[in-house]
């Protein structure tokens, strides 16, 4: 298998602040990593993909400038999100495909953010 | 429509029963397959992937796959408690992973 761990596992901040999350793959190279949210009773909605050394790339109704993403080498991918509202707590979850890429997600262990 | 559709559930089997869960996707074009399981709070964990048509087994898992229909299907065996859980299909479309919304799985004593 491949290790994707998460950082912070729980955080709580204020209406305003920004919040950063980071993504690392721990025994393997990720070129692209995927971040997902998942609210409450709900399934995993894709956010954006990442790509070390480029752009990501955001899906439909997801706002780049909100949700900034930094894939600055092969090992880590950050999710900042700014400027942080109570509609944005939810579980936010890094993946990468394992280093033998037969098409599999690994999922870090996800970070809850709740927006006071 | 959506691109991964599966039933809320919850399905409740008791203990030793087999739990069928099912799976239909939109992309006919798909051509990779997987089973997640996630426990409450938890990030989802892999089960099985499957490319070809018919059943792959795995100890008390069977995948099952069907292209023409556009049918995916996780069988468990002899469930567990310990299989309580939400199990989340997902199909990679344009190599990107998207999710249906999960079938919870109650499996009582």
């Amino acid at each position: 298998g491949a290790v994707v761990s998460q950082h912070p596992s729980r955080v709580i901040c204020k209406s305003g602040t920004s919040v950063k999350i980071e993504c690392r793959s721990l025994d393997f190279q990720a070129t692209t990593m995927f971040w997902y949210r998942q609210f409450p009773k709900q399934s995993l909605m894709l956010m954006a993909t990442s790509n070390e050394g480029s752009k990501a790339t955001y899906e439909q109704g997801v706002e780049k400038d909100k949700f900034l993403i930094n894939h600055a080498s092969l090992t880590l991918s950050t999710l900042t999100v700014t400027s942080a509202h109570p509609e944005d707590s939810s579980f936010y979850i890094c993946s990468a495909f394992g280093r033998l890429n037969t098409g599999e997600l690994f999922f870090g262990e996800g970070s809850r953010l709740t927006v006071l | 429509q959506k691109e991964v559709e599966q039933n809320s559930g919850p399905l409740s089997v008791p203990e030793g029963a087999i739990a069928s869960l099912n799976c239909t996707y939109s992309d006919r074009g798909s051509q990779s397959f997987f089973w997640y399981r996630q426990y409450s709070g938890k990030s989802p964990e892999l089960i099985m992937f499957i490319y070809s048509n018919g059943d792959k087994e795995d100890g008390r898992f069977t995948a099952q796959l069907n292209k023409a229909s556009q049918y995916v299907s996780l069988l468990i065996r002899d469930s567990q408690p310990s299989d309580s859980a939400t199990y989340l299909c997902a199909v990679n479309i344009n190599n990107k992973l998207i999710f249906g919304a999960g079938t919870r799985l109650a499996v009582h004593p």
